[in-house]
């Protein structure tokens, strides 16, 4: 299995809703990443995963907290989100400092 | 601080044209630019990457070269088609912070159009 599995496609939540995205690979890779990203500009990292530990979090509000139950999932967990929040989110995974492969990305609308 | 910048943000070519890309990065430790294509709606794809110890890399009709010294590193693609139109997206690779973890750093992005 070559790609990164991203669920649920997209998702609409109310600002008081919890919800999660999930991420799934199968390559092996043991760094896995979450990006936000809106129309028209570049991926944004979020937070890195290394060997199943939080490595890297670019200061992210406390709404967003990941998961990384096992070296294959990667997850997400939404709480309390704002409008502005809407957006493409990717996840990646990658061996080491190689390439990352994304995942087709959750669409995410706050209302 | 950790920039990358890319240039232009958007290139219209005609078909069978050569459509060129520049990106510059700031930490002279970065040693892996990778390139992604994004089609409207889909997930960013790795179309050719290079590392720090080569100046130069072919796959078809795509090349990219890399000046360290200049810090400067270039998407090339020759004889285009329509379904090269896509956002382009350079990258850099830096480590994070106290740890073995990289990160890419992203430059803005350039809006290919290749019209028939």
């Amino acid at each position: 299995d070559t790609e990164v599995t991203q669920t649920p496609k997209h998702l609409v939540m109310g600002m008081t809703n919890k919800k999660s995205l999930k991420c799934e690979q199968h390559m092996g890779h043991r760094a896995m990443y979450w990006y936000k990203q809106k129309a028209k500009k570049p991926p944004e990292l979020m937070f890195v995963y290394s060997y199943e530990k939080l490595s890297i979090n670019e200061s992210v509000p406390s709404r967003f907290s990941p998961e990384c139950p096992n070296s294959s999932l990667l997850n997400l967990h939404l709480h309390a989100l704002q409008p502005e929040d809407s957006a493409l989110y990717l996840c990646a995974s990658s061996h080491g400092r190689n390439e990352q492969f994304f995942g087709p990305g959750t669409r995410l609308t706050v209302l | 601080g950790e920039n990358v910048e890319q240039h232009p943000s958007t290139l219209s070519v005609q078909e069978g044209d050569s459509a060129v890309i520049k990106c510059t990065y700031s930490d002279s430790a970065s040693n892996y630019f990778p390139w992604y294509k994004q089609e409207l709606g889909k997930r960013p794809q790795l179309i050719i990457d290079i590392r720090s110890n080569v100046g130069e890399k072919k796959d078809q009709r795509i090349a990219v070269t890399l000046n360290k010294t200049a810090k400067h590193f270039s998407l090339h693609i020759t004889e285009t088609q329509p379904e090269d139109s896509a956002v382009y997206f350079c990258a850099a690779s830096i480590r994070g912070r106290g740890d073995s973890s990289y990160k890419l750093i992203f430059g803005s992005g350039t809006r290919l159009l290749v019209r028939p």
